[in-house]
């Protein structure tokens, strides 16, 4: 039972434009959310996070905001450079210091130029 | 900084026959992270360590799976007897303390299993 579900397993974008990334969870207790990026032949890298206490948090080009009422958030990549193409993972967790990531199946952004 | 490294990059094998794979943490780190990548459940924690003990292996599949880390520098990752539906990959991250965004991920394992 994925308790991190992103829905859309790929997203293509023009070079510039905006990427909106989704990601929702079912689990009530999550209130620690992070985005990894992967590209080929490397292991996942940490990009933003945003807690539960917060609905936005802002790093340059990447905006990851949290809807808690929905269950949803979602990364927002403006502009969009080729470079950006890759795996993006979503990612939840429990506040405490043992608690474990429980990650998304991933969506590959490529982004044209 | 070397990151952490994994061996093999790539491992073929046979069904049934016994597999292991290594990780070697950031020097100075006490956490560490084996996961498993595959294309139905995404990126699965199986187990993690800190300070070189296990603190939650909830996520091991299955008997067959068992991993050790003898010292703060080296942790392996078992199979035996591999299956055909072990075929994933396998990542190892490190990181210092239990916080969540500074965990480093290694270029991950990939196994096939025949």
């Amino acid at each position: 039972d994925q308790q991190v579900k992103q829905n859309s397993p790929s997203l293509s974008v023009q070079e510039g434009r905006i990427s909106i990334l989704n990601c929702d969870y079912t689990n009530s207790m999550f209130d620690y959310f992070l985005w990894y990026k992967k590209y080929p032949a490397e292991g996942p890298t940490f990009l933003i996070s945003i807690s539960s206490i917060k609905d936005k948090n802002e790093d340059g080009r990447f905006t990851v905001f949290l809807n808690k009422s929905a269950k949803h958030l979602s990364l927002h990549i403006v502009p969009s450079q080729p470079g950006d193409s890759a795996v993006y993972f979503c990612a939840a967790s429990e506040t405490g210091a043992n608690s474990k990531l429980t990650f998304g199946k991933g969506i590959t952004l490529s982004v044209r130029p | 900084d070397a990151g952490v490294i994994q061996s093999p990059r790539h491992e073929v094998t046979e069904m049934g026959q016994e597999v292991t794979l290594r990780c070697k943490p950031i020097s100075g780190h006490n956490s560490l992270f084996w996961y498993r990548q595959t294309m139905m459940r995404g990126l699965e924690l199986l187990i993690y360590f800190n300070n070189n003990v296990p603190i939650d292996d909830s996520g091991m599949p299955e008997d067959r799976f068992s991993a050790k880390m003898p010292n703060a520098s080296f942790s392996t990752l078992k199979i035996q007897p591999s299956e055909p539906r072990d075929s994933a990959v396998y990542f190892c991250a490190s990181s210092l303390g239990l916080k969540k965004e500074t965990q480093y991920f290694g270029p991950g394992t990939r196994l096939l299993v025949l």
